[in-house]
């Protein structure tokens, strides 16, 4: 079993819409949680972390943390088209700096 | 400040040819990662450096070998190709542990 799943979608909002992404993990002992976004043919750019339980955010973007229940989401309220991309979660556990992936969820914003 | 530089942007090898992918970063991070990404697959460590002089396996290293030359820089290199190895490779450095920092990638094809 991998240890972060995503659902890979695709995932489909019109603009303006709420788009919710989700993302679950097997590593109990996981730190932190990261969010970044994966336009075509791009690498892969940070939008934010989250270690602590609840809601943080940051503009547009909401990231949620349940501990108990192994569960981070991304919230992406009033989405754009340029919203459209790859959603990569991503979870530090024990081990020194390194980082575990989900697949990704391809988000698709049309107008 | 270029942030993390990969070269080459793109590659064709052929079966059992060798080439060496280098990364360079001017952020003075401390930690620097090798992953290949994978239609479907998400992103996969390869190997990881915690610091100069340190080198270690992560999920899929099985074909390459690393080198991390000083602080700035480290190469992946494959010693005999195989088509399983087509991918795109990214590097990333972070400055301590987990938030990582990418660089454009390299895409390989191997005949």
């Amino acid at each position: 079993q991998k240890e972060v799943e995503q659902n890979s979608g695709p995932l489909s909002v019109p603009e303006g819409a709420i788009a919710s992404l989700n993302c679950t993990y097997s590593d109990r002992g996981s730190q932190s949680f990261f969010w970044y976004r994966q336009y075509s043919g791009k690498s892969p750019e940070l939008i934010m972390f989250i270690y602590s339980n609840g809601d943080k955010e940051d503009g547009r973007f909401t990231a949620q943390l349940n501990k108990a229940s192994q569960y981070v989401s991304l919230l992406i309220r009033d989405s754009q088209p340029s919203d459209s991309a790859t959603y990569l979660c991503a979870s530090s556990g024990t081990s020194y700096g390194k980082l575990t992936f989900g697949q990704g969820t391809i988000l698709t914003v049309h107008p | 400040n270029a942030g993390v530089t990969q070269t080459p942007k793109f590659q064709v090898l052929k079966t059992g040819q060798s080439m060496t992918l280098q990364c360079a970063q001017d952020m003075n991070h401390n930690s620097m990662y090798w992953y290949r990404q994978d239609p479907g697959m998400g992103l996969r460590l390869i190997y990881y450096s915690a610091s100069e002089g340190t080198t270690d396996k992560g999920e899929v290293p099985n074909g390459y070998n690393v080198s991390r030359l000083n602080k700035r820089e480290f190469s992946l290199r494959l010693e005999s190709a195989a088509p399983s190895q087509t991918s795109v490779y990214f590097c990333a450095s972070s400055k301590q542990e987990e938030t990582q920092y990418f660089g454009p990638g390299t895409r390989l094809l191997v005949l």
